[in-house]
């Protein structure tokens, strides 16, 4: 099985601020890296897919990159409304979640 | 705009079958694309549990497989999950999703909260 490894788990950080979480496989996988994000209470949201492919409707200031075993998700300004936990998955397997909360 | 709605009882005991169903509206599961379950413990990470596609076909998380059954209802537009000798550790809320493939889950189910206990 292959295992998806979020880093970090958790990030301080503030508006404004531009952010990278970083996804590591365990082996090398194909470029079928999707990205969400949830809310608390909700349902996650698809942001990215095929590693790089913004979903319809995501703002432009989330992008995605990587290939073989590392991947990242970045935010360049962060805004109020990104305030939530993010999750990669290859296949069937999720990374563990990185929550962005506010410094 | 598709839409999904997870049903089914709340609270299951330990060792009997926890059954769900997703009703979806919006576009007709014999379409096309597959119809998958995602779970998530509280407080904790996603878990990917199994997909079925239009046609029937299914698909597992290696680590559920032997316990998990998922089937089509195209007559009502549903699929549904069942999972066996469930204990405290499928306590989770369930979600519904429709995966476009690359088990890419575009549409999403609010989620129901399946707790097992006696």
């Amino acid at each position: 099985d292959i295992q998806m490894t979020q880093s970090p788990s958790s990030l301080s950080t503030s508006v404004g601020d531009r952010v990278t979480i970083t996804c590591r496989a365990s082996q090398s996988i194909a470029s079928y890296l999707n990205w969400y994000q949830q809310k608390p209470g909700k349902a996650p949201k698809l942001l990215i897919y095929a590693t790089s492919t913004l979903e319809s409707g995501v703002p432009s200031r989330f992008s995605g990159s990587g290939s073989g075993t590392d991947f990242t998700l970045t935010i360049s300004s962060l805004q109020p409304e990104d305030f939530a936990t993010y999750y990669c998955q290859q296949s069937y397997s999720f990374g563990q979640g990185t929550k962005l909360e506010i410094k | 705009q598709v839409y999904l709605q997870e049903s089914g009882p709340g609270l299951v005991k330990p060792s009997e079958t926890l059954s769900l169903t997703c009703t979806v509206s919006g576009y007709s599961i014999s379409s096309g694309y597959y119809w998958a379950w995602i779970r998530q413990p509280p407080g904790k990470g996603l878990e990917w549990i199994g997909s079925i596609d239009h046609s029937g076909g299914t698909y597992h998380n290696p680590s559920l497989k032997s316990r998990v059954t998922i089937l089509l209802d195209t007559s009502k537009n549903q699929f549904s999950l069942k999972v066996s000798s469930v204990t405290a550790a499928d306590t989770a809320l369930y979600f519904c999703t429709r995966d476009i493939g690359n088990y890419r889950s575009d549409y999403w189910g609010q989620g129901t909260l399946v707790t097992v206990s006696s």
